[in-house]
């Protein structure tokens, strides 16, 4: 496709299960982003994969969290014993790497812990 | 204190309306400026971005950054209803992760 793409779009889980996000990024793109916005609220940042480098995991919020990017393209992020403050919209991105001030976002994956 | 700073709003103006949206951060070393577009329930799109101080016109919107004040601004002339949105800033150092403000909610009635 000619974006990047999330799944599912909607996530309603019950809470202490995990949970697995994925994104296509565009292809070509050598970063990619996850981000989570809650309602109301801004973009918190959570991981920055950047080509072949060690991501940049310094927004994950507890050790429930991580993410694997695999042969730089597929991202999945794992969300483990799910609580009830991880409802929120998470957002996927990517961009062309050089610069990054071009990064195109997903529709997001709305994630509801019940 | 948080890196980048901007009202949440929302921000409500008539139709034909010039729109003043700001955002201030505190880390001197951001040198990319960007703005960005969210429509209700949708993902985050790119208006435009602006390397260091200065100015950026694209149709209706401009973009300034002032790096001696860290004070960027993203004015919308002619203000229309489909730009009823909320407007995200973002800024990086160059290859590094974008930092997003909050977002402000603007709403332009017709």
């Amino acid at each position: 496709g000619a974006g990047v793409s999330q799944s599912p779009s909607n996530k309603v889980t019950e809470k202490g299960k995990d949970v697995e996000l994925r994104c296509d990024p565009i292809s070509g793109h050598t970063a990619l982003y996850w981000y989570r916005q809650s309602l109301g609220q801004g973009l918190e940042f959570l991981i920055y994969f950047q080509g072949n480098s060690a991501p940049d995991k310094s927004g994950l919020p507890s050790d429930r969290f991580s993410a694997e990017r695999t042969g730089g393209s597929v991202s999945t992020l794992t969300i483990q014993r799910t609580q009830q403050e991880d409802s929120a919209v998470y957002l996927c991105a990517s961009s062309p790497g050089t610069l990054n001030t071009e990064a195109f976002f997903g529709q997001g994956t709305r994630l509801t812990v019940v | 204190q948080k890196e980048v700073e901007q009202d949440p709003g929302p921000l409500s103006v008539p139709e034909g309306a010039i729109v003043s949206l700001n955002c201030t951060y505190s880390n001197s070393a951001f040198q990319y400026f960007m703005w960005y577009r969210q429509y209700s329930r949708k993902g985050p799109e790119l208006l435009m971005y602006t390397y260091s101080s200065g100015n950026k016109e694209d149709g209706r919107f401009t973009a300034q950054v002032d790096k001696s004040s860290k004070y960027i601004s993203l004015f919308i002339r002619d203000s229309q209803p489909s730009d009823s949105a909320t407007y995200l800033c973002a800024m990086t150092f160059n290859t590094d992760k974008l930092i997003f403000g909050t977002g402000t909610r603007l709403q332009v009635f017709p």
